[in-house]
C-alpha cells in the first residue's frame, strides 16, 4: 500500500518563484491536511480539506493557497515564495476528524 | 505557556531500560495522538487515545483525562527505538495542537 505519497522530496527555490506540493492517499481518506514543521516548534497546520472540493484555513495559511480537487489529491501552492518558508512540509489523512492519522514522507523546502 | 508541554526535550538512555515520556496539556480534548518521528524524518502514527491505556508490543500509552496528563512507555527499549516522540491533541474546537516532541536516544 501505497499510503500518503508527496512530491516532490527536496525542492530548492528562488525568492518570488511560484511552485506546487502534491499529496495524494490511496485510503479513501476524506480528510487530509498541510503542515509545516520548523526547528524547535511542533508541526502547524497550514490548510486542510474535509472533503473533495473543500478548504479550509489552519494555523499558519499565509503564502499557502490550495485545492482539492479530487478525493485523493491535495495540492499546495506557493504563488510568491519567501525565505520564511523554508520549512519541512508534511501532508497527512485520516478517515475522520477523530481518527488516526497516516503522514507522507515529507518536502524539504529550501528559499533563497 | 504551551498548550501541550512534553518532557523530557532530550532524553539519552541504555538499550534495555525502561522509557517514559510525559504529556501534559491545558486544553479540554477529545482524543490525543502519540507520534514517532524517525531521523529520515517519517512520521508515524503510534497511539490514539481518548482514555485508559493502549498496548502495541513494547509500547504502550496511557492518559489520564482528569489530570491532563499522557505517557508513553517503552520496555526493553532498543536503539532502532530512538527518534522524536510526538505528542498531539484534538481539542474541543477539533483543533489539533501539537507539542515540541521528545529527543530519545537509546546507546546499544
Amino acid at each position: 500500500n501505497a499510503g500518503v505519497t508527496q512530491t516532490p522530496k527536496f525542492r530548492v527555490l528562488k525568492t518570488g518563484q511560484s511552485m506546487t506540493l502534491l499529496c495524494a492517499q490511496d485510503m479513501n481518506h476524506e480528510y487530509m491536511y498541510w503542515y509545516r514543521q520548523d526547528p524547535g516548534m511542533g508541526l502547524r497546520l497550514i490548510h486542510y480539506s474535509v472533503g473533495e472540493g473543500t478548504t479550509a484555513k489552519g494555523e499558519v495559511p499565509d503564502g499557502y493557497n490550495v485545492s482539492r480537487l479530487k478525493k485523493q489529491n491535495f495540492l499546495l501552492g506557493l504563488e510568491s515564495a519567501a525565505p520564511s518558508q523554508t520549512s519541512v512540509y508534511f501532508c497527512a489523512s485520516s478517515y475522520s476528524n477523530g481518527g488516526g492519522y497516516t503522514f507522507g514522507s515529507g518536502t524539504r523546502l529550501t528559499v533563497v | 505557556k504551551n498548550e501541550v508541554e512534553q518532557s523530557p526535550q532530550n532524553l539519552t538512555a541504555q538499550e534495555g531500560e525502561f522509557i517514559t515520556i510525559n504529556c501534559s496539556y491545558s486544553v479540554g480534548i477529545s482524543a490525543l495522538h502519540w507520534l514517532q518521528q524517525h531521523p529520515g524524518g517519517g512520521i508515524v502514527s503510534l497511539f490514539m487515545l481518548s482514555s485508559g491505556k493502549k498496548k502495541h508490543g513494547r509500547l504502550i500509552a496511557t492518559i489520564n483525562i482528569q489530570e491532563k496528563h499522557s505517557s508513553l512507555h517503552i520496555t526493553a527499549s532498543h536503539p532502532r527505538d530512538s527518534a522524536v516522540y510526538i505528542c498531539a491533541v484534538r481539542g474541543g474546537d477539533d483543533k489539533i495542537i501539537f507539542g515540541k516532541g521528545t529527543r530519545l536516544h537509546i546507546l546499544p
